[in-house]
């Protein structure tokens, strides 16, 4: 069974600043996908950023990069020039590429923008 | 569009009571999900359906039931609610590999 693990329950950080959060998976898999979700106090969830395992290059969106080490199994979000409306919750996502749909979440990363 | 459509969005139970959690998703998605939000759990699938007509158990099945009622449309029931289903529900669906949220059922069982 695949595992995500988020290791910084919190994080906050100065507005204009860059942050980077953590997530590390355990996987047998070969092919699969990652992603960061966005939970605004809303409490919608919203897709950030998604990789594929097979890919080499480094998923970006506009402020949002990862920084993905297959063989360390690890995948990290980079969000430069932070803003307020930064201030959610990050969870960390894996789904394999084949078989079931099923995606796999870490247990989040509350992070806060500090004006 | 309207996406994904959760009803209703907060609730209130007494143990034992029973409800079902109303899920529809109008972007013809095959692959439809349940999973509950815990605090410092993150989001655990408790049920999911690939296609209309099947279901299977996810990590935390125990104390609900599922249907697929048509391809739009994925039911969660509660049958005897218990305090420890007081969570944050919500329904997905997926095409391909992205998924699409509802924007969740606040559930307290008292």
């Amino acid at each position: 069974a695949q595992t995500v693990t988020q290791s910084q329950p919190e994080m906050s950080v100065q507005e204009a600043e860059t942050v980077t959060l953590s997530c590390t998976y355990d996987t047998s898999e070969s092919n699969y996908y990652l992603f960061w979700y966005k939970q605004p106090p809303s409490r919608q969830m919203i897709l950030v950023i998604r990789q594929e395992a097979y890919k080499q290059q480094n998923a970006t969106e506009n402020r949002f990069s990862v920084n993905f080490q297959k063989a360390a199994k690890s995948f990290s979000l980079k969000i430069s020039d932070s803003q307020l409306g930064d201030t959610a919750m990050y969870f960390c996502a894996f789904r394999t590429s084949f078989g079931n749909e099923k995606l796999t979440f870490g247990t989040g990363t509350r992070l806060t923008i500090i004006p | 569009n309207a996406g994904v459509t959760q009803t209703p969005k907060f609730q209130v139970l007494k143990t034992g009571q029973s409800m079902t959690l109303q899920c529809a998703q109008d972007m013809n998605h095959n692959s439809m999900y349940w999973y509950r939000q815990d605090p410092g759990m993150g989001l655990r699938l408790i049920y999911y359906s690939a296609s209309e007509g099947t279901t299977d158990k996810g990590e935390v099945p125990n104390g609900y039931n599922v249907s697929r009622l048509n391809k739009r449309e994925f039911s969660l029931r509660l049958e005897s609610a218990a305090p420890s289903q007081t969570s944050v529900y919500f329904c997905a669906s997926s095409e391909v590999e992205k998924l699409f949220f509802g924007s969740g059922t606040q559930l307290s069982v008292l």
